[in-house]
């Protein structure tokens, strides 16, 4: 699976919006997005995932660049329930189907 | 909203000892995982299992781990004579379809005495 590079840290306040970035310059056409978070003493979650188009769920939304070599995954209103580990994380299912998890980034939201 | 269960949550074992942790994936799902985490760590994939079978694993899964899916409902990670390296917290995932999200559960903390 490509690498992907996240700030290794990030803070919000609370009720605010929260961009998350991700950079993946040697993505493939292949590869899809998918973003995944882990809650504190939780296991893995899964958040959003895109391919080419902007994607919104009732969690997140996930803004591609054009050139798909960035993304963001944007929280609209941080509560400090969305504390936790961000994970972008590519996946090309013919490369294989295991999910890659590298350090993330650890949001902390102050109230 | 239908969810992966683990039991037990916390296991303690002496070294050298055989544990099973046991899984109950999302009943319709038909794609199983098992990742660990060892504290302070990156999550870290160990198995995929699909058909019956592994359809990949890791070079962490070695010789003493193996998987089983013994009935239609739950899906069980093995290790055979622990050490104390393998003290971590183990997830199970299960998918509906290859590349689709993975839904995990809460975990296994396995502590190795």
């Amino acid at each position: 699976d490509a690498k992907t590079t996240q700030p290794n840290s990030m803070e919000s306040n609370e009720e605010e919006p929260v961009h998350l970035p991700c950079n993946h310059s040697t993505i493939s056409g292949t590869d899809y997005i998918h973003w995944y978070r882990q809650l504190p003493s939780q296991g893995p979650e899964y958040v959003i995932h895109g391919l080419t188009s902007n994607v919104n769920n009732r969690m997140a939304s996930l803004a591609i660049a054009e050139d798909r070599k960035s993304s963001t995954l944007i929280l609209h209103r941080a509560t400090l329930r969305d504390a936790a580990v961000y994970y972008c994380i590519l996946r090309d299912g013919k490369a294989g189907d295991k999910v890659i998890f590298g350090p993330g980034t650890s949001l902390s939201v102050i109230p | 909203e239908p969810e992966v269960t683990q039991t037990p949550s916390h296991q303690v074992t002496q070294m050298g000892q055989e544990v099973i942790l046991r899984c109950v994936p999302i009943s319709n799902h038909l794609y199983f995982y098992w990742y660990r985490q060892i504290l302070g760590q990156k999550v870290e994939f160990l198995v995929s299992f699909y058909n019956n079978e592994i359809s990949e694993k890791s070079e962490i899964f070695d010789d003493q781990f193996s998987v089983e899916r013994p009935d239609g409902s739950n899906f069980t990670l093995k290790i055979r004579s622990t050490k104390l390296e393998d003290s971590a917290m183990y997830f199970c995932a299960s998918s509906g379809n290859r590349g689709q999200p993975q839904h995990f559960g809460d975990g296994t903390r396995l502590s190795i005495l």
